[in-house]
């Protein structure tokens, strides 16, 4: 059974850093590419960024290029999104979520429950 | 990355079927068969219900199909059922190796 844990979120002034964690268990980790997806209060999904199997190619919306960086450590099966320069509308609930393939990133088939990132002074 | 477009709600009565469109651009959903499909109820992850535009994971009822035309994708649920009412996104891959969701849809069985 595929199992994702993620861990990190809390609240954090802006500007401020955080780094988001997300343990895999249930299948061959290195295997396939990780995503972060994030969703507002009350809003939509949004893709946040992808990282693929080998951790040899990483991808990034426009809205977070250059203050996110996703990571991955296949010997611990887990996947990491360093979040700096955090903004009051990166508030959301992150999302870790198991690609389909290798690479690229194409879709997520199974997602983690979460963890909350609040940016407030 | 433009998100994808959706109608913000739709609703149907039990036993009936219902559409959900989602429109791309060729950059998207009209140039890959990376379209996916996703449930969510409230306070609790999303679910991949259809994926590659029209194949169904193990364990989603056939009550769920998929389909795409140019740009526009869709999601078909016949039999609505109440245990469907719940908000449910498109998600497609782009060319620029990212990948976009729609806005989301509500939907509501009466």
């Amino acid at each position: 059974e595929v199992q994702l844990l993620e861990s990190g979120g809390g609240l954090v002034q802006p500007g401020g850093s955080l780094r988001l964690s997300c343990r895999a268990s249930g299948f061959t980790f290195s295997r396939y590419a990780m995503n972060w997806v994030r969703q507002a209060p009350g809003k939509g999904l949004e893709w946040v960024s992808g990282i693929s199997g080998s951790g040899g190619s990483t991808y990034y919306a426009d809205s977070v290029k250059g203050r996110f960086t996703i990571s991955r450590d296949n010997s611990k099966n887990t996947v990491f999104l360093q979040v700096n320069s955090l903004r009051a509308e990166d508030t959301a609930v992150y999302y870790c979520a198991k690609d389909r393939y290798g690479d690229p990133v194409t879709f997520a088939d199974f997602w983690g429950q979460g963890t909350l990132v609040t940016v407030s002074s | 990355q433009s998100a994808l477009t959706q109608p913000a709600s739709v609703s149907g009565s039990p036993g009936q079927s219902i559409t959900i469109s989602c429109t791309g651009t060729s950059s998207d959903v009209g140039g890959y068969k990376y379209v996916s499909w996703y449930q969510q109820h409230p306070g609790k992850a999303p679910k991949l219900m259809i994926y590659d535009v029209s194949y169904r994971p193990s364990g989603v009822p056939d009550r769920f199909s998929g389909s795409k035309s140019g740009n526009t994708a869709s999601l078909t649920i016949s039999g609505l059922q109440t245990e469907d009412e719940a908000d449910y996104y498109c998600s497609s891959y782009t060319s620029s190796s990212t990948l976009v969701f729609g806005g989301g849809t509500k939907l509501t069985v009466l």
